[in-house]
């Protein structure tokens, strides 16, 4: 799976939007782009994915650049349980079927 | 039902116990995967099972022995391991799917080996 690069940690006021880049320039024409999350002391949990269009549902928003080599999770309103780490994951449409999980950025919130 | 389920919740064992550790979804999910995640790290692929079938084993030692007895369970089983061995082991499953294969993760068996 091609490699992706995130911040290692962030930080953000509870209420604000928050804005988590990815990079991932060496990514193919057919890998979806997916972020996961993991809360403190849980396991991670699915939060979007997209392939080239940008992306909305009810948890968060993905911005895919143009060219794909970037994107970024958009977090409307950050609350404080949505400090967390965030994964950033390429995953190939005809490969193999596991997560490879890079190193994340910690999110914290501030009331 | 999107949960996955995993027992025990936290685990010690000595070097020479064997134990079992057992993870179940209701969610007609075909894979089922175990992952290793040590403290501050980001969780790292053990086995996945499609259809009940081992399909990755990535190189894990054969102190852990995964078991899929049906389509819904799915067992690692511990024998003579070591204090390294101690991190978060969490159970996961998907649909299989080419293009999303959402997988859905239970909360974790906190291992720790004396």
């Amino acid at each position: 799976d091609a490699k992706t690069t995130q911040p290692n940690s962030m930080e953000s006021n509870e209420e604000e939007p928050v804005h988590l880049p990815c990079n991932h320039s060496t990514i193919s024409g057919t890998d979806y782009i997916h972020w996961y999350r993991q809360l403190p002391s849980q396991g991670p949990e699915y939060v979007i994915h997209g392939l080239t269009s940008n992306v909305n549902n009810r948890m968060a928003s993905l911005a895919i650049a143009e060219d794909r080599k970037s994107s970024t999770l958009i977090l409307h309103r950050a609350t404080l349980r949505d400090a967390a780490v965030y994964y950033c994951i390429l995953r190939a449409v005809a490969g193999s079927y596991q997560l490879t999980f890079g190193k994340g950025t910690k999110l914290s919130v501030i009331p | 039902d999107t949960e996955v389920t995993q027992t025990p919740k936290h685990l010690v064992m000595g070097m020479t116990n064997k134990k079992s550790l057992k993870c179940e979804q209701h969610m007609g999910h075909r894979a089922m995967y175990w992952y290793k995640q040590k403290a501050k790290k980001p969780p790292e692929l053990m086995f996945v099972y499609s259809y009940e079938k081992l399909s990755i084993n990535e190189s894990v030692p054969s102190r852990f022995s995964p078991e899929c007895p049906n389509s819904s369970l799915l067992n690692l089983h511990l024998h003579a391991l070591q204090p390294e061995d101690s991190a978060l082991y969490l159970c996961a499953s998907g649909m299989l799917g080419l293009y999303t294969d959402t997988q859905y993760f239970g909360p974790g068996t906190r291992l720790t080996v004396l």
